[in-house]
């Protein structure tokens, strides 16, 4: 089994709709949880960062963590055009540097 | 967040030749910097992970002869490519933390090598 699990889509959405993607993962020591944007050919981007469990919410785009159920989710709402990339979650534990990549999920915003 | 470069953003070289790609933290001093490896339309492969003034640890799989690594200072590390083979050709990713005030990683913006 992966440490991270994120199907890697394509998922495709009309402009304006509520975005909802997601990780599930099976160690239970990560506490670190962060949510990447990558557009083709480039370098990732820190879109989100959340620590233990709980929400978090940054303009348009809006991080959950439950770590019940070790599951993450990074919602984007009235998404855009702009807003089409990979995203990919990561997270790590406490100590050590390892962070933990889900495959991303490919995300495209139709006009 | 913080700022991390990457240098080159895409290069060409023959066959066995050595090509050099730069890592630099512009804001902040990096205390560990990772390196990756992606092929298309997959995930982030963590080839090896250094600290400043040691030694990297490569993961399982990666030649250490071919993929040197130096992270000779908190701001600058270098992964050079030796005797590059068409099969070395993919994107390659810098990324760097430093534990306070960030925990999380910063990614340089990456490198398309193509070998001829």
């Amino acid at each position: 089994q992966k440490e991270v699990e994120q199907d890697p889509g394509p998922l495709s959405v009309p402009e304006g709709a509520i975005v909802s993607l997601n990780c599930t993962y099976s160690n239970s020591a990560f506490q670190y949880f962060m949510w990447y944007r990558q557009y083709s050919r480039k370098g990732p981007e820190l879109l989100m960062y959340t620590y233990s469990s709980g929400n978090k919410e940054d303009g348009r785009f809006t991080a959950q963590v439950d770590k019940s159920s070790k599951y993450i989710s990074l919602f984007i709402r009235d998404s855009q055009p702009s807003d089409s990339a990979t995203y990919l979650c990561a997270m790590r534990a406490n100590t050590g540097n390892q962070f933990y990549f889900g495959t991303g999920t490919s995300l495209t915003v139709i006009p | 967040g913080a700022v991390v470069s990457q240098h080159p953003s895409r290069v060409i070289c023959k066959s066995g030749t050595s090509v050099k790609i730069e890592c630099r933290s512009l804001d902040f001093q990096a205390t560990t910097m990772f390196w990756y490896r992606q092929f298309p339309k997959q995930s982030l492969m963590l080839m090896a992970t250094s600290n400043e003034g040691s030694k990297a640890t490569y993961e399982q799989g990666v030649e250490k002869d071919k993929f040197l690594i130096n992270h000779a200072s908190l701001t600058l590390s270098t992964l050079t490519v030796t005797s590059a083979h068409p099969e070395d050709s993919s994107f390659y990713i810098c990324s760097a933390r430093v534990l306070r005030p960030y925990t999380e990683a910063f990614f340089g913006q990456g490198t398309r090598l193509t070998v001829v």
